[in-house]
């Protein structure tokens, strides 16, 4: 099974200023395909999950671009250039290679 | 209106059953892989299952099998999960989700609590 590990566990950050996630997987999240099977979904609070980005880097309809994604193989970083206050949630990493597969989540909230 | 509307959650005492539902609509619901996720009170996502666009194929997260049956009326543009031999660790919200391993659409969640 593929396991999947987040850093930080929880993240206070000032309006404005950037933020950043880890996601590190088991093993290797690139398909012969070509593709990577790596997800970050948020979690706002009281609600559903929504997408953020899909394939490690490619933002979905939607999203603000303050959002990015980047890394490869098994070590991915989400990252906010500026957070706002309607950026408070939980985001999960997700890989979906071999079945699906989430992270324990990264709390953020604003100082 | 694209969304899912899950249903059928409840208050089960363990080891009875209980079959939640999924009302797709605003998309080819046939033409999609679908999955369901679960969320314990005050926990992270767990996925439970997906199966198939034309239902030909299912799997499950390794403490749900044998124990909870994925299914879709494509028809119908319903996704189903029958869950049995219901434990605590079994309460949740369930969400349904569309798969395109993306999980893009979300329905809103239906909550199942197993308890005596």
């Amino acid at each position: 099974d593929i396991v999947m590990t987040q850093t930080p566990i929880s993240l206070s950050v000032t309006p404005g200023q950037p933020a950043s996630i880890s996601c590190k997987s088991s093993q290797s999240l690139l398909h012969t395909s070509g593709k990577t099977f790596l997800y970050w979904y948020l979690q706002k609070p009281g609600q559903s999950p929504q997408l953020l980005i899909y394939e490690a880097s490619k933002r979905f309809s939607g999203v603000p671009d303050r959002f990015s994604g980047s890394g490869s193989g098994t070590d991915f970083t989400l990252k906010i250039s500026r957070v706002e206050a309607e950026d408070v949630g939980v985001y999960y990493c997700m890989q979906g290679i071999h079945l699906r597969t989430f992270g324990q989540g990264t709390k953020v909230e604003i100082k | 209106e694209v969304q899912l509307v899950e249903s059928g959650g409840g208050l089960v005492q363990p080891g009875g059953s209980l079959k939640l539902s999924c009302a797709a609509s605003g998309f080819t619901f046939g033409d999609r892989w679908m999955s369901w996720v679960r969320q314990a009170p005050g926990k992270g996502l767990e996925w439970v299952a997906y199966i198939k666009s034309d239902g030909s194929a299912t799997d499950y997260v390794d403490s749900v099998k044998g124990r909870f049956t994925i299914s879709r009326d494509n028809a119908k543009m319903s996704l189903y999960l029958q869950m049995s031999s219901l434990r605590a660790e079994d309460t949740a919200v369930y969400y349904c989700a569309r798969d395109l391993t993306a999980l893009d659409l979300w329905g809103q969640g239906t909550l199942v609590t197993v308890s005596s």
